[in-house]
Parts: C-alpha cells; sequence; structure tokens
C-alpha cells in the first residue's frame, strides 16, 4: 500500500559512477517532484514534472536528469557522481498545487 | 536575499505541555505556507496548510497561525505526547507551480 516508493533505499557508490534512482507513486496524483536533503537537514526541491512535463528546474548540474516515462514514474539519473552528492534524495507527488506526498528517500554515499 | 529561519534546532518540553515552535521568513510573499513532520529515517508528513488571507488552522491537537505583516507563522501542539518528538519543517509556497521552499526544521523532543 505504499504511496510514494522509492528504490533503492541506499546507494553506494564510487565518485565518477553514473547510478539511477527509481521512484513510483500509486496515488494517482500529476505531479512529481525530486528534493535534496543534505547534511544540514535542508531539503531543497530540484525538479518537478506535471503530467510528463517539466515545470521546475533548480539550479541543478547538468549531470542530474530526470526522466518521467509517465505521471506515475519520475527517476533521477545522476552522471559522473562526486563527493558532494551525498544526501538523502527525496521523491514526492501532489494533486495539482495541493500538498506534497513524499517517499521515505535514497541515501546516497559517495565513496 | 530570501531567508526562512526555524526558530531553534532543538526544542525540549515536558509531556503535557504546549509547544510553539515558530517560522519567520523574510523578501517572500507567500500564496500558503505548510507544515511538515519528519520522523528519522522517513520522509516528510503534511500536517498543515493556511493560506496568506487565514490568520489561524486547527486539526486536533495542532493549531497555525499565520501573520503574514510579521512574516511569520506559529506552530502549537497542546497536551504534547513523546510521540509528538520528531523534526517539524515549515514550507513556504514560493511562486511558480506548488515550488515550496523548506525551512531546516526544529526538533521537538517531548520527555515523560
Amino acid at each position: 500500500d505504499t504511496a510514494v516508493s522509492q528504490t533503492p533505499k541506499y546507494l553506494v557508490t564510487q565518485m565518477g559512477n553514473d547510478k539511477s534512482i527509481k521512484c513510483e507513486q500509486n496515488l494517482g496524483h500529476d505531479t512529481m517532484y525530486w528534493y535534496k536533503q543534505d547534511s544540514k537537514k535542508f531539503l531543497k526541491i530540484m525538479f518537478s514534472y506535471n503530467n510528463k512535463e517539466l515545470i521546475i528546474n533548480e539550479t541543478v548540474p547538468n549531470r542530474f536528469s530526470p526522466k518521467s516515462p509517465d505521471k506515475a514514474h519520475l527517476n533521477l539519473h545522476i552522471n559522473s557522481l562526486e563527493l558532494g552528492d551525498s544526501a538523502v534524495y527525496f521523491c514526492a507527488s501532489s494533486p495539482g498545487g495541493q500538498p506534497q506526498h513524499f517517499g521515505d528517500g535514497t541515501r546516497l554515499s559517495i565513496l | 536575499s530570501q531567508k526562512i529561519e526555524q526558530n531553534s534546532e532543538a526544542l525540549n518540553i515536558q509531556e503535557g505541555k504546549t509547544a510553539t515552535l515558530t517560522c519567520n521568513y523574510t523578501n517572500y510573499s507567500p500564496a500558503y505556507l505548510q507544515w511538515y513532520r519528519q520522523d528519522p529515517g522517513r520522509g516528510p508528513v503534511f500536517l498543515l496548510l493556511i493560506r496568506e488571507n487565514e490568520k489561524e488552522k486547527r486539526k486536533e491537537r495542532l493549531k497555525v497561525t499565520f501573520d503574514t505583516t510579521l512574516k511569520q507563522s506559529l506552530f502549537h501542539i497542546t497536551a504534547s505526547q513523546p510521540a509528538d518528538s520528531a523534526t517539524y519543517l515549515c514550507a513556504l509556497h514560493s511562486g511558480g507551480y506548488n515550488k515550496l521552499i523548506f525551512g531546516a526544521g526544529t526538533r521537538l523532543a517531548v520527555h515523560p
């Protein structure tokens, strides 16, 4: 019955690698988001898609590329991982401009 | 520059007391403000939303106020319980399509 699910929950990898995080929501929402929560616990918006169209694109290195194959999925691909990419990444969804439902995060650690 | 500040990093209170958390902001004119709860290792969970034309919102033991003149929101938990211990985040609507800007959060610990 998980509403917003992210995989994997933990991701440990070497600098320079490419990795993907997947997100799926079964709430029927039309908008999905990616956030980054750093070590100081600030939660910062990265991207948002509405009906598969990119609507929020914050100042994020172009090594990060979101992909929305359909309304229920929003994946995040990261190229050439750097130490500073270590953080917890949260996916969220909402019905339009309503409060957001978050997944439980993917903890990314770069060695 | 735009800033959101939550009053303190940590707040310790005794069970049964009222917890009051503060969210101050500068250089924003949010159409609405939201409060979320985050437990360790989990994603934030939505609690309450208050719009710019509303002064106060309540839900069970929770109450939120919004003063657009002071640029401040207060979040109250009455008759607090140890189960209320968590980090509470305020989030401002920052224009655009449901774009939220989050504060750093206040970690609340309710002691028996």
